[in-house]
């Protein structure tokens, strides 16, 4: 079985403080991505990799950076977090090119306080 | 206009109920469909893809309308275990960047 696994489950930060969300998945999979959930707004692509060292905007790419220095790490980073970035984030992967199914991480929520 | 939109619900039923959810996309162009099933507190995952024909798997039937632009998700003897909420997915293609999901529909199957 696939496993996308995110490093913190729950974290609480204040405003301007830098955070690091980790994502790591055990597949080999070349495409991985970073999204957000908001109630009401579905799930929305902020970055995604489709190898090492390459990465892309995604739909709300804005207060957000990402690093993929390993084939199965895909990092998001929030430089100075605001309170609007208080969300629930999601890692996703899957197979490369047109791949298809996203596998997930069981998420991220972050309150920026 | 939302690209993918879906009534949020929820959708009280008793077991052994069927229901039916629909999923309207504007995109013209979209060719992947999906329906995702996501649990409470946890990760969305793919429940089925969405084929022209149609296609069903169990006691859940997948259907797709061009010309109206929806797809919709039938759930036949519904169950407890049903409850969840069903995120409608809709891409140009299948890489993971093409796709737009909807806001999901929220179904609690009761005793």
């Amino acid at each position: 079985d696939v496993k996308v696994t995110q490093s913190s489950r729950y974290l609480v930060k204040r405003t301007g403080e830098k955070v690091f969300l980790e994502c790591v998945q055990d597949m080999d999979h070349e495409n991985m991505f970073w999204y957000r959930q908001d109630p009401g707004l579905g799930l929305r692509l902020i970055y995604f990799s489709y190898d090492v060292k390459m990465k892309e905007k995604g739909d709300i790419p804005e207060g957000y950076s990402v690093s993929r220095e390993k084939k199965e790490r895909f990092s998001l980073i929030l430089e100075s977090a605001s309170t609007n970035q208080t969300s629930m984030y999601l890692c996703a992967s899957s197979l490369g090119g047109n791949g298809g199914e996203l596998f997930f991480g069981e998420g991220s929520r972050l309150t920026v306080l | 206009r939302k690209e993918v939109e879906q009534d949020p619900g929820p959708f009280n039923v008793p077991e052994g109920a069927t229901v039916a959810f629909n999923c309207t996309y504007s995109n013209s162009a979209s060719q992947s469909f999906f329906w995702y099933r996501q649990d409470c507190r946890k990760e969305p995952k793919l429940l089925m893809s969405v084929y022209s024909s149609g296609n069903e798997d169990g006691r859940f039937t997948a259907q797709l309308n061009r010309a109206s632009q929806y797809i919709s998700l039938l759930i036949r003897d519904s169950k407890l275990s049903d409850s969840a909420t069903y995120l409608c997915v809709v891409g140009v293609n299948n890489a993971g960047n093409m796709l737009t999901f909807g806001g999901g529909t929220r179904l609690m199957v009761k005793p």
